[in-house]
């Protein structure tokens, strides 16, 4: 049974360019969430999707980020514009339900903007 | 809100010595409580958990008490190895946000020397 995939596992962009980070969920999860690390920090929720719909994006910066989770393939976590300060690790995890289910994270994806 | 504290490191340990890493939340509901690890390099995985008071989460000879009265969950292992090096995160889940948000303290290195 494959775990959350995240592709690609780095990334590196210049200042003004688009990121795009994809993410599979474990078979059977339709419930996803995005977090960001932050060099030497602990991980920051920043979004959180079922199929099609976006639950909660409270930790989302107001500009240039977005996330879809479609109802066919991955989701995506798309920054506009990016600049040195979106450098971090980024990672996608999965359930399988809301509530107390359990989080399955990604590998993560560096992204370095230089 | 809620938050998550937890002991600063790095814990810098000889291999077969006893591990305790402080864990202390606040949350305004009845949270759940996790342990992850982060190898170099890698994604968190889920090490244990536990989801109410006097829980004891254990795994990989790993073991955390939910304490209500203490607001705890410090992680204890009783003789480290070398492959234990990682960073370790403390983390918590609360119904007031459906359990859909983790909240991850800043982590704590541990280095296990031979």
């Amino acid at each position: 049974n494959a775990g959350v995939m995240q592709n690609p596992r780095h990334l590196v962009r210049r200042r003004g360019q688009e990121a795009r980070l994809r993410c599979s969920p474990m078979k059977g999860h339709s419930h996803v969430y995005w977090y960001r690390q932050l060099p030497e920090e602990g991980l920051k929720f920043m979004v959180y999707l079922q199929k099609e719909n976006i639950i909660d994006e409270s930790g989302m910066p107001k500009e240039r980020f977005s996330a879809e989770f479609p109802k066919e393939g991955p989701s995506i976590l798309r920054i506009q514009q990016v600049v040195r300060g979106d450098s971090a690790a980024y990672f996608c995890a999965s359930s399988q339900g809301q509530g107390q289910e359990t989080q399955y994270f990604g590998p993560g994806t560096r992204l370095l903007v230089l | 809100g809620n938050s998550v504290t937890q002991m600063e490191g790095p814990v810098t340990l000889s291999e077969e010595a006893f591990l305790t890493i402080n864990c202390t939340y606040t949350a305004t509901g009845y949270p759940s409580l996790f342990w992850y690890v982060q190898y170099p390099g890698e994604g968190l995985q889920l090490l244990l958990k536990a989801t109410k008071a006097d829980d004891k989460g254990s795994n990989k000879g790993f073991e955390a008490t939910y304490r209500k009265e203490t607001t705890s969950f410090h992680l204890e292992k009783g003789s480290v190895q070398v492959s234990d090096s990682a960073v370790y995160f403390c983390a918590l889940s609360d119904r007031d946000t459906g359990f859909q948000k983790l909240v991850f303290g800043t982590g704590t290195r541990l280095l296990v020397s031979p």
